[in-house]
C-alpha cells in the first residue's frame, strides 16, 4: 500500500523553527520527486516546495523561498521541511505528496498524499 | 510565474446534474495541467493530469479537456460523494501552483 505519514507539526512561536518529516512506504521512494503542499485554514491549497528524486534539484514557493528547506534521505524514505523565521501566515495543515515520476523524468503534480500534519504560529 | 484563475468560485447543482469547471493559466503550460478533489476533511486528490488523462480509479464522469490556455474540468451525472473543491494546477514549470479553487455543493 502506498502511504505517506506527516509529523511534526507543533505550535511555534513567531520567529521559531520547526522541522517537519515526512515518512514514505510501499513504492521506490528514491525513484519519485516529491512536494509539500499547504493549507491555510479555510482557504485553498498552496504548493510550498519540491525536490527531485535525487535531491539535486528544489523548488521553493516565492513566500517560503530563503525560510524553508526541502530534503529527503532516500535510505530512509523521509522527506524534511525545515521551517525557519515562521510568522502567522505560516500557519496551515502541511501535506506531504508524491509527485508523478517515470523513467528518470518528474512531472510535478501529485498521485499520492499523505493526511496532513497542522502547523500553528502564535505567541 | 504563472498564475492559474478558476471560475466560478462556487457552484450549486442538483444531483444528475452536468458540472464544468474552468481553468486559466497567465502563461502557457501546454497540457501539463491537473486536476484534484478535495472533499471536506480529506486531503486533496488526484483526479485529471496532462489536462485531459483520467487517473486510474476515478469515476468516468469526471472528464477535462483543454483549448489553447483554457482548461476544463467536467463533471458528468453530479452524484453526492463529488462535493467538495476542486482545484487545478500548473506543472509545466516552478512554482507549480494551484488555482484558487471551486467549491462544488448539493442544492
Amino acid at each position: 500500500e502506498l502511504k505517506l505519514l506527516e509529523s511534526g507539526g507543533d505550535l511555534v512561536q513567531p520567529g521559531g523553527s520547526l522541522r517537519l518529516s515526512c515518512a514514505a512506504s510501499g513504492f521506490s521512494f528514491n525513484n519519485f520527486a516529491m512536494s509539500w503542499v499547504r493549507q491555510a485554514p479555510g482557504k485553498g491549497l498552496e504548493w510550498v516546495s519540491a525536490i527531485s528524486g535525487t535531491g539535486d534539484e528544489t523548488f521553493y514557493a516565492d513566500s517560503v523561498k530563503g525560510r524553508f528547506t526541502i530534503s529527503r534521505d532516500s535510505s530512509k524514505s523521509m522527506l524534511f521541511l525545515q521551517m525557519t523565521n515562521v510568522s502567522a501566515e505560516d500557519t496551515a495543515m502541511f501535506y506531504c505528496a508524491r509527485a508523478y515520476s517515470v523513467q528518470g523524468y518528474y512531472y510535478y503534480y501529485m498521485d499520492v498524499w499523505g493526511k496532513g500534519t497542522t502547523v500553528t504560529v502564535s505567541s | 510565474d504563472i498564475q492559474m484563475t478558476q471560475s466560478p468560485p462556487s457552484l450549486s447543482a442538483s444531483v444528475g446534474d452536468r458540472v464544468t469547471i474552468t481553468c486559466r493559466a497567465s502563461q502557457g503550460i501546454a497540457s501539463y495541467l491537473a486536476w484534484y478533489q478535495q472533499r471536506p476533511g480529506e486531503a486533496p486528490k488526484l483526479l485529471i493530469y496532462a489536462a485531459s488523462s483520467l487517473e486510474p480509479g476515478v469515476p468516468s464522469r469526471f472528464s477535462g479537456s483543454r483549448s489553447g490556455a483554457d482548461f476544463t474540468l467536467t463533471i458528468t451525472n453530479l452524484q453526492p460523494e463529488d462535493v467538495g473543491t476542486y482545484y487545478c494546477q500548473n506543472y509545466n514549470r516552478a512554482p507549480f501552483a494551484f488555482g484558487p479553487g471551486t467549491k462544488v455543493d448539493l442544492k
